[in-house]
């Protein structure tokens, strides 16, 4: 186990409702990424928070948001559901010491299963 | 548990054999390269991980090839464990930046 918590475990919601996924990141580390996998697909990079504030974003829309909390926990809220919203969500979190500019290994969740029906 | 990777390419070997799995990525710029094992049910964990001044490193059990020319990369598993089934996902990252781009990945179905 990687000490990365998501709840909840799994999600059903209908078309245009909105969703709040919730990450722990493991203890010590102070960046989390968001991916969302659709069945039978690598994870796609949604975006990253350091410190508070989003450090990168990969290609999706704003009804795509997060948030970064003080003790590094995370949200990420999808507004206006669709169909192809769909897919299990992972977020994954790593201890960047230099602000966005190192690898650092990145450690995983168990994903949040969100089915829009 | 989880269902991942329906329709993926799936690769299948007998127990005490030796895997490779093979992956292609796309970005010439990219220099951090990471293979990730996806159990049913879980979320993707680290195996190995190399960076473009390399094209080989070991790991336990575990070898990460990296073919900077013809952009591949390959994970080879010395005997193979019934444990060792799973989904197989390739990554890289370029810049430093922490965003992975995963490829599609390959199923790994171990006989015993």
């Amino acid at each position: 186990e990687t000490g990365v918590t998501q709840s909840p475990t799994h999600l059903i919601k209908t078309r245009g409702q909105q969703v709040t996924l919730r990450c722990s990141s493991q203890s010590g580390h102070n960046t989390v990424s968001w991916y969302q996998q659709a069945l039978g697909q690598g994870p796609q990079f949604i975006f990253q928070y350091y410190r508070e504030e989003e450090n990168g974003r990969g290609n999706f829309p704003p009804r795509f948001s997060g948030l970064q909390f003080p003790n590094y926990s995370s949200e990420l809220n999808v507004n206006a559901l669709e169909l192809d919203d769909s897919a299990l969500y992972l977020c994954a979190s790593s201890l960047d010491i230099m602000g966005g500019r190192s690898y650092n290994e990145q450690f995983f969740g168990p994903g949040t299963r969100l089915t829009v029906l | 548990g989880e269902s991942v990777g329906l329709h993926l390419p799936t690769l299948s070997v007998q127990e005490g054999d030796n895997s490779i799995i093979n992956c292609a990525y796309s970005n010439s710029a990219s220099d951090y390269f990471i293979w990730y094992k996806q159990e049913s049910g879980k979320g993707p964990q680290f195996i190995i991980d190399i960076r473009s001044n390399m094209d080989k490193r070991q790991g336990q059990r575990v070898t990460v090839l990296l073919n900077k020319t013809v952009k591949h990369l390959s994970l080879q598993i010395a005997a193979t464990q019934p444990g060792d089934s799973a989904v197989y996902f390739c990554a890289d990252e370029s810049n430093a930046g922490n965003m992975l781009t995963f490829g599609g990945g390959t199923r790994l179905m171990v006989k015993p």
